[in-house]
């Protein structure tokens, strides 16, 4: 069946770090590809998302990129701030609409 | 994008209790709903689809007679936590998809509901 697999937290980074969350995932045909973000007691807003191998979904200064070739969907941040604090899930969405979900990723960064 | 609103944000009830929580779609037709429930420190995991004017589907493992579903228009969809015990607290989010969505786009999430069960 379809699954996603994040890589493991917390991770705890200073500020001005350079962030990556690795993401792979197993699917049958070609599903769509999101990253949310879940602020301590808030529910999960959408970050980004990829429709099709190769795109790169991208917002606040995070990207990510559909790599078919090698399943993956790993964020990235060029330089995170204290606000980036959250939990991050990967998730993929079927034929349905259903969305699957990563364990999440939980970013502390530090002043 | 497309406003979920769910309601209530917080709710503590007695061990025994019923508890009704809502989930509607603002400004769009939505004819497919989720529930998911998250564990603390745990990722999303999906309880139920509900399609607008039908059964809800409940993933396995989900008790039916526990966790009624009702989806009676294109905006609203309810939980109800029947018979509410400890174990079902929990961080309940709605998630909804719109009638014109192409396949494969994202579902719009409530804010979430946490509940607590006393």
């Amino acid at each position: 069946g379809n699954s996603v697999t994040q890589m493991e937290g917390p991770v705890t980074l200073s500020e001005e770090a350079f962030l990556t969350i690795n993401c792979t995932y197993t699917a049958t045909g070609y599903p769509s590809l999101f990253w949310y973000v879940q602020y301590p007691g808030e529910g999960l807003q959408l970050l980004l998302k990829a429709t099709k191998a190769d795109d790169k979904g991208s917002n606040k200064g995070f990207e990510a990129t559909y790599r078919k070739e090698t399943t993956s969907f790993h964020l990235e941040k060029g330089s995170v701030q204290v606000s980036d604090s959250a939990v991050y899930f990967c998730a993929l969405s079927d034929q349905g609409g259903k969305l699957i979900f990563g364990q999440g990723t939980e970013l502390s960064v530090k002043p | 994008g497309a406003v979920v609103s769910q309601h209530p944000s917080r709710v503590i009830c007695k061990s025994g209790t019923s508890v009704k929580i809502e989930c509607r779609s603002l400004d769009f037709q939505a004819t497919t709903m989720f529930w998911y429930r998250q564990f603390p420190k745990q990722s999303l995991m999906l309880m139920a689809t509900s399609n607008e004017g039908s059964k809800a589907t409940y993933e396995q493992g989900v008790e039916k007679d526990k966790f009624l579903i009702n989806h009676a228009s294109l905006t609203l969809s309810t939980l109800t936590v029947t018979s509410a015990h400890p174990e079902d607290s929990s961080f309940y989010i709605c998630s909804a998809r719109g009638q014109m969505a192409l396949r494969n786009t994202e579902a719009f999430f409530g804010q979430g509901t946490r509940l607590t069960v006393v």
